[in-house]
């Protein structure tokens, strides 16, 4: 079965500054990876994905996210945070089942951006 | 634009209701999914649906069941609410297959029990 584990439960940087998410996967196969952000009482937003091909992957927003196969990480990471990238994010890792695609969400990251 | 529609943002249920949670989405897609999740638990997996009238147990089907009768609906059942069934409730759709480009997520309901 997969897994997704984010260890980070709280992060806290300055507007301006860089940004890395950290996500670690467990699959047996060429994983289906993605990024979700949630913002305070809306839903999931879906920031990019990782199918095959190119590791580097870029998404909205500015974010991007790198798929290292030897880790089993796909971290997320933006070079400059804004005020509003403030909320929680989540990464995903996504298994074929019975015809349909099954997500299996990490427990999250909520990101704070101080002015 | 694609959307997932949940019927209500809020629901208080007393506990021992039936309670119905309904979930729309108007792109075709083929599978649905019920998510509750819950802070420090990320969201989990309770129900999926790859096709009509098909379901498939998640992660924490106790306490619930689903319905799918026409591909745009899927309904969360829980059949004899808890206190501990209090939680936000997430549905959401995607194609199937490998050309899914992921889920589409519904704004969530928040369901307290009492």
């Amino acid at each position: 079965a997969q897994s997704v584990t984010q260890p980070d439960i709280h992060i806290t940087v300055s507007e301006g500054a860089s940004l890395e998410l950290r996500c670690n996967y467990s699959y047996g196969a060429t994983p289906y990876l993605f990024w979700y952000v949630q913002s305070p009482g809306q839903g999931l937003q879906l920031l990019l994905k990782y199918f095959s091909g190119d590791t580097l992957v870029q998404g909205i927003k500015g974010f991007e996210a790198e798929f290292k196969r030897s880790q089993s990480s796909f971290n997320l990471r933006k070079p400059s945070v804004h005020w509003s990238d403030a909320a929680e994010y989540f990464c995903a890792v996504g298994a074929l089942t019975g015809g349909g695609n099954k997500l299996t969400f990490g427990t999250g990251t909520q990101l704070k951006v101080e002015l | 634009d694609v959307k997932v529609t949940q019927s209500s943002r809020y629901l208080v249920k007393r506990t021992g209701e039936k309670v119905f949670l309904e979930c729309v989405q108007d792109m075709d897609h083929e599978n649905m999914f019920w998510y509750r999740q819950d802070p420090g638990l990320g969201l989990r997996l309770i129900y999926f649906s790859y096709d009509v009238k098909m379901k498939e147990k998640g992660d924490i089907p106790e306490g619930y069941s689903v319905s799918r009768e026409k591909k745009e609906r899927f309904s969360l059942i829980l059949e004899s609410a808890s206190t501990n069934q209090t939680s936000m409730y997430l549905c959401a759709s995607s194609l199937p297959g490998t050309a899914t480009p992921g889920a589409f997520f519904g704004q969530g309901t928040r369901l307290t029990v009492v």
